[in-house]
């Protein structure tokens, strides 16, 4: 399979623990995106990169919230101090350099409590 | 900002019982709008983009039509194995953020 693949899928965690959460894109894409998503909405954006630049960060993306793709393969996202309110599925999607097609992977199920 | 609405919100169909959704957005210049199926606790799926007003594209069951304001998701002779949330999204002005309606949730009956 050479999809998005996102590890792990699940994650129970207790409220003020650190949680990390890998994502690996399609090989060729250059761009990498982060939503979040919970239940009965849409996925919101978080942020983005190209290649292993972190072009745009989202308002939703507290200072609690990190996220680094070195050497432009693989992308973390690291919540420190985790709140209830993280609890959400959070989503890694990625592109082609000039394609708007965002592919995503199965998501990672976070739950804080 | 860009604003993307899905109605309705749920519908629940008779296999066979053709139907359609709703996506109405309001963004500064479309760039393109996607659909995107999704199941329960996974990732959405990728299923169409459209890019000028008057354009369709079909896939299996699915056909997919936009005008200046709104597209439709058209699902013909639908079977349970069409059950899932359909999204429409539209893309920033940065061509990279998506932009998510809440979606549309059917619901096929045999």
């Amino acid at each position: 399979d050479t999809g998005v693949s996102q590890d792990p899928r699940h994650k129970i965690t207790k409220r003020g623990q650190n949680v990390t959460f890998r994502c690996d894109p399609i090989s060729e894409h250059n761009r990498l995106y982060w939503y979040r998503q919970t239940l009965g909405q849409g996925p919101e954006f978080l942020t983005y990169f190209q290649n292993e630049a972190q072009l745009e960060k989202s308002r939703l993306l507290s200072d609690r919230f990190s996220a680094e793709r070195p050497k432009g393969s693989f992308s973390t996202l690291e919540i420190q101090r985790t709140e209830q309110g993280d609890s959400a599925m959070y989503l890694c999607a990625s592109s082609l350099l000039f394609g708007n097609e965002q592919f995503f992977g199965p998501g990672t199920r976070l739950t804080v409590l | 900002e860009d604003q993307v609405t899905q109605s309705p919100e749920a519908l629940r169909l008779q296999e066979g019982e053709s139907s359609s959704l709703n996506c109405s957005y309001t963004v500064s210049g479309l760039r393109g709008l996607f659909w995107y199926r999704q199941d329960p606790g996974k990732g959405p799926e990728f299923l169409f983009t459209l890019y000028s007003a008057g354009e369709e594209k079909e896939k299996e069951r699915l056909k997919a039509t936009l005008t200046k304001k709104e597209s439709f998701l058209h699902i013909t002779a639908p079977k349970p194995e069409d059950s899932a949330t359909y999204l429409c999204a539209v893309p920033g002005s940065n061509d990279y953020k998506l932009s998510f309606g809440a979606g549309t949730t059917v619901t096929v009956r045999a």
